[in-house]
C-alpha cells in the first residue's frame, strides 16, 4: 500500500461542474502539497497547508489531520484546469523530502 | 521574482555526449532539488542540495552529475546516458531544508537519449 492513496485515478467533468480529488495518506505529516501540472509541463504548487482550509480563487483545499485526508475542491470548473493533479506530503521527520500520490488526471470537457 | 527557471527546455542526445542542464532561483533559497519524472508517475527526487552542499544523493547512477556552483544555480551533468534515462527533468528550490518550507518547481526539461 502507498504511503500516499490519490482517489480518483480519472476524472471527467463538464464545464461548470464541481470538482472533488481526494489524497489519504498513512504517515504522521509536517505538511501537505496540492500540485498542479499540465500534459509536458512542468508543476506548479496550488497549496501547502498542515491543518484547516486554504481557498485561491476557485480553488479550495482542506485537511483532516486526525484522519490522515485532504481534499482538493475545484469550483466552476473550466476547460484549462485539465491537468493531472498530485498530492504530495512531508512527513515529520523527512525534512523537505515530499512523498508523492500517483495523481488524478482531470479532464473538463467544454 | 518568485519562478525557477530551467534551460534548456528540450534536450536530446546520443549516449556517447556530454550536456549539462541548468537550473536558476533567485528567491534566495538555501535548498535546490533535482527530480527524474517518467511519463504519467510523480517525480522522483534524486539529488538535494542545502546551503550549497550535496545533502542527498538518492543512489543516482554516476553519469548524473550534480553541482551547485553558487545558491542560485543548480546544474546537473549528464554523461554516458542510456535511453531508460529520457525522462522531464525537473528542478525546485525552497527557503531550506526541512520546516515548513513549500518547494518551488520549475518547467523542467524534457530529456530524450537516443
Amino acid at each position: 500500500k502507498n504511503e500516499v492513496e490519490q482517489s480518483p485515478q480519472n476524472l471527467t467533468a463538464q464545464e461548470g461542474e464541481f470538482i472533488t480529488i481526494n489524497c489519504s495518506y498513512s504517515v504522521g505529516i509536517s505538511a501537505l502539497h496540492w500540485l498542479q501540472q499540465h500534459p509536458g509541463g512542468g508543476i506548479v504548487s496550488l497549496f501547502m497547508l498542515s491543518s484547516g482550509k486554504k481557498k485561491h480563487g476557485r480553488l479550495i483545499a482542506t485537511i483532516n489531520i486526525q484522519e490522515k485526508h485532504s481534499s482538493l475542491h475545484i469550483t466552476a470548473s473550466h476547460p484549462r484546469d485539465s491537468a493531472v493533479y498530485i498530492c504530495a506530503v512531508k512527513g515529520e521527520t523527512s525534512g523537505s523530502r515530499l512523498t508523492f500520490g500517483e495523481g488524478t488526471q482531470l479532464t473538463v470537457n467544454p | 521574482d518568485t519562478e525557477v527557471t530551467q534551460t534548456p527546455k528540450h534536450l536530446v542526445m546520443g549516449m556517447t555526449n556530454k550536456k549539462s542542464l541548468k537550473c536558476e532561483q533567485h528567491m534566495g533559497h538555501r535548498a535546490m532539488y533535482w527530480y527524474k519524472q517518467k511519463a504519467k508517475k510523480p517525480p522522483e527526487l534524486m539529488f538535494v542540495y542545502s546551503y550549497e552542499k550535496l545533502s542527498i544523493n538518492e543512489s543516482v547512477p554516476s553519469r548524473f552529475s550534480p553541482e551547485c556552483p553558487n545558491s542560485s544555480l543548480l546544474n546537473l551533468h549528464l554523461h554516458a546516458l542510456q535511453p531508460e534515462d529520457s525522462a522531464l527533468y525537473l528542478c525546485a528550490s525552497s527557503q531550506a531544508w526541512g520546516g515548513y518550507n513549500e518547494q518551488f518547481f520549475g518547467p523542467g526539461t524534457r530529456l530524450t537519449v537516443l
